[in-house]
């Protein structure tokens, strides 16, 4: 089993729609959390940091579920510039490191 | 403006030869790493370092070299050991305290022929 797993998608949504993405983590020594934004064939860049229970950046809500170990992306008013994939990233407080997920493909139509 | 910069984008090499990545930063941070992204799968780290004339070994570090002799740079070498070279080259830096907010390179893309 993965350390962080991510649904590969593609999640296919309108313009407009509220989209949501789960990340799933094993270790129970994570302490920090992320969602980074990777364009195709392009770096990935910090999308949001999830600290505590959860934290909004205008359309983007994310949330962390310790309990059941894991942590939600939602996108509300979804737009044809959020058409990336989706990074979820833990970093282990007992290593120090950090966990990359593959990644959740969104694709917004017109 | 400050950044990340990685160079070459696009590398083409023969097998069995070495490659050097170059990667440079303004940012003035310590610490700096090396991922390399497959398809399908996620980043996976190759070698970091948190300081000036010191590096560590990531998870895949069996192929590659580092070195770090200046704060702004932190070049990889792919040798011909590595078996699976053809990837996607990330370099990324990150403040002090900040593990998890890396600030990446837009990346070199490595084919070997």
């Amino acid at each position: 089993r993965k350390e962080v797993e991510q649904d590969p998608g593609p999640f296919n949504v309108p313009e407009g729609a509220t989209v949501a993405f789960n990340c799933t983590y094993s270790n129970s020594a994570s302490q920090s959390f992320f969602w980074y934004r990777q364009d195709c064939r392009k770096e990935p860049k910090l999308l949001m940091s999830v600290y505590s229970s959860g934290n909004e950046d205008g359309r983007f809500t994310a949330q962390l579920n310790r309990a059941s170990q894991y942590i939600s992306l939602l996108i509300r008013d979804s737009k044809l510039s959020d058409s990336a994939t989706y990074l979820c990233v833990v970093l282990r407080g007992d290593t120090d490191k950090l966990i990359f997920g593959t990644g959740t493909r969104l694709q917004v139509f017109p | 403006d400050g950044g990340i910069t990685q160079s070459p984008k696009y590398l083409f090499r023969k097998e069995g030869q070495n490659v050097t990545l170059s990667c440079e930063q303004n940012l003035n941070h310590d610490a700096m790493y090396w991922y390399r992204q497959d398809p399908g799968q996620g980043l996976r780290l190759i070698y970091y370092s948190q300081i000036v004339n010191d590096f560590q070994k990531g998870d895949i570090a069996e192929g590659y070299s580092v070195s770090r002799e200046k704060k702004e740079s932190f070049p990889l070498t792919v040798t011909s050991a590595q078996k699976n070279p053809t990837a996607f080259y990330l370099c990324a830096s990150s403040a002090p305290h900040r593990v998890g907010e890396l600030f990446f390179g837009e990346g070199s893309r490595l084919t070997v022929l």
